[in-house]
């Protein structure tokens, strides 16, 4: 149980692109989601708190207006990176909170590279 | 934002012995959760401590959740090759919602 599925796992893609990565609980209901950035070699990076039906909540110096966030169901959260630069490419990942024991599962990441 | 200390940063051990790590941190937490991520791949939750003192084990792997609140270890006995990656501690209180993490322990097994 308490699987989390990312899509896609790899994008490469152009400058002044969007991105969309999807984040989805697969055998559990998750009202609050998370997203994370993790440079090479460094731990993860704290983006943005994202729950259902309400705006996300985003960490001090992350852009929300490059970097939307969308909790449109219980089993979906959404990262859209947009007018991609170079210096957005990096390993993001999300996490999926279950409700009762407060453990955070995380998605296999999406490695984005912008050219 | 905070992060957890964890010590040693990087581990070189053979294929057969046992290996320690901890985490500390200046604050209190209320959950201890230790993560593996392997290269490429999102963490992999290993443990989690609900109680100060309380001392929990999956398979080879043990660890404690300390009495202060403010630090965690966790132990691997008889490594093998696939206990090769990065181990995370994270900390979490109830109520805040969000994860700190640790700096992480990246653990190699020399042949």
């Amino acid at each position: 149980g308490a699987v989390v599925s990312q899509h896609p796992s790899r994008v490469i893609c152009k400058s002044g692109t969007s991105v969309k990565i999807e984040c989805r609980s697969l055998d559990f209901q998750a009202t609050t989601m998370f997203w994370y950035r993790q440079f090479p070699k460094k731990s993860l990076m704290l983006m943005a708190t994202s729950n259902e039906g309400s705006k996300a909540t985003y960490e001090q110096g992350v852009e929300k207006d490059k970097f939307l966030i969308n909790h449109a169901s219980l089993t979906l959260s959404t990262l859209t990176v947009t007018s991609a630069h170079p210096e957005d490419s990096s390993f993001y990942i999300c996490s999926a909170r279950v409700a009762v024991t407060y453990e955070q599962y995380f998605g296999p990441g999406t490695r984005l590279t912008v050219t | 934002g905070q992060q957890l200390n964890q010590s040693p940063q990087s581990m070189f051990i053979q294929e057969g012995e046992d290996v320690s790590m901890n985490c500390t941190s200046s604050s209190i937490f209320n959950t201890w959760l230790w993560y593996k991520q392997d290269p490429g791949e999102g963490p992999v939750l290993l443990i989690a401590l609900y109680k100060a003192g309380e001392l929990t084990s999956n398979g080879r792997l043990t660890a404690q959740f300390g009495i202060t609140r403010k630090d965690s270890f966790l132990n691997i006995s008889a490594s093998i090759p696939s206990d090769v990656g990065i181990y995370f501690c994270a900390g979490d209180n109830f109520g805040n919602e969000k994860l700190t993490f640790g700096t992480g322990t990246r653990l190699t097994i020399i042949p």
